[in-house]
């Protein structure tokens, strides 16, 4: 059966404080990996896609990296409105389905 | 300009009642979802339309009913709500099925179900 697990479940860091948001895949085939930001009373804010093992993408202080077992969400000196909860997605089938993990709450601190 | 717009963002009622939620898209996309975000914050996939063509039933009960008019249009009617609907409804759009890779979804800001 299909796996998406996210760790930690919660990350406080104070501001300008580097870290890593992991998730962890077990599907029968990857056709993308997808990371979402959501706010409180928001939609989920798509930020990027991963294809394929060894693929990486940045955006400002966020970069994605993808292996074939897991993907990180690196973000580097973290600023208060990074605050959020980031959800990683997995796409498995040609329908478009997606399966979420459970999210990493991250909320830093001036 | 808001690209996933859906009507409306609050409702609250009554056990047993008949309620619409309405979604509406710009982008110009193919395909459109319904998701259901429990108490746990965890996002199920609920169905999908791809040019108004049903693509994913998933294991829901048949009191929700979705109907698509049009490839920008995706509503979830749901008749004789019970405590357990209660949830937040997103709805979602991408921009084709590609048989290889997925292509990334973009959502609404949720409709909050409250049920009394």
């Amino acid at each position: 059966e299909d796996q998406v697990t996210q760790s930690p479940e919660a990350l406080r860091l104070q501001e300008g404080e580097s870290s890593s948001l992991n998730c962890s895949y077990t599907v029968s085939g990857l056709r993308g990996l997808f990371w979402y930001r959501q706010d409180p009373g928001k939609g989920p804010e798509f930020l990027f896609t991963l294809y394929s093992a060894g693929e990486e993408k940045e955006k400002e202080r966020l970069k994605a990296t993808l292996t074939k077992k897991e993907s990180f969400l690196h973000i580097t000196a973290p600023k208060p409105e990074d605050s959020a909860t980031y959800l990683c997605a997995v796409g498995t089938d040609s329908w478009g389905k997606l399966q979420f993990g459970a999210g990493t709450q991250v909320v830093v601190t001036p | 300009d808001t690209a996933v717009s859906q009507t409306p963002k609050y409702l609250v009622t009554q056990m047993g009642n008949d309620k619409s939620i309405k979604c509406e898209q710009n982008l110009g996309h193919d395909t459109m979802y319904w998701y259901k975000q429990d108490s746990k914050k965890f996002l199920k996939i609920m169905f999908s339309y791809n040019n108004k063509e049903l693509i994913i039933n998933e294991t829901v009960p048949n009191r929700f009913s979705p109907k698509s008019p049009d490839k920008a249009h995706l509503n979830l009617h749901i008749n004789s709500l019970e405590l357990g609907d209660s949830a937040v409804y997103f709805c979602a759009s991408s921009q084709s099925r590609d048989t290889y890779s997925n292509q990334p979804q973009h959502f609404g800001d949720g409709t909050r179900l409250s049920i009394l």
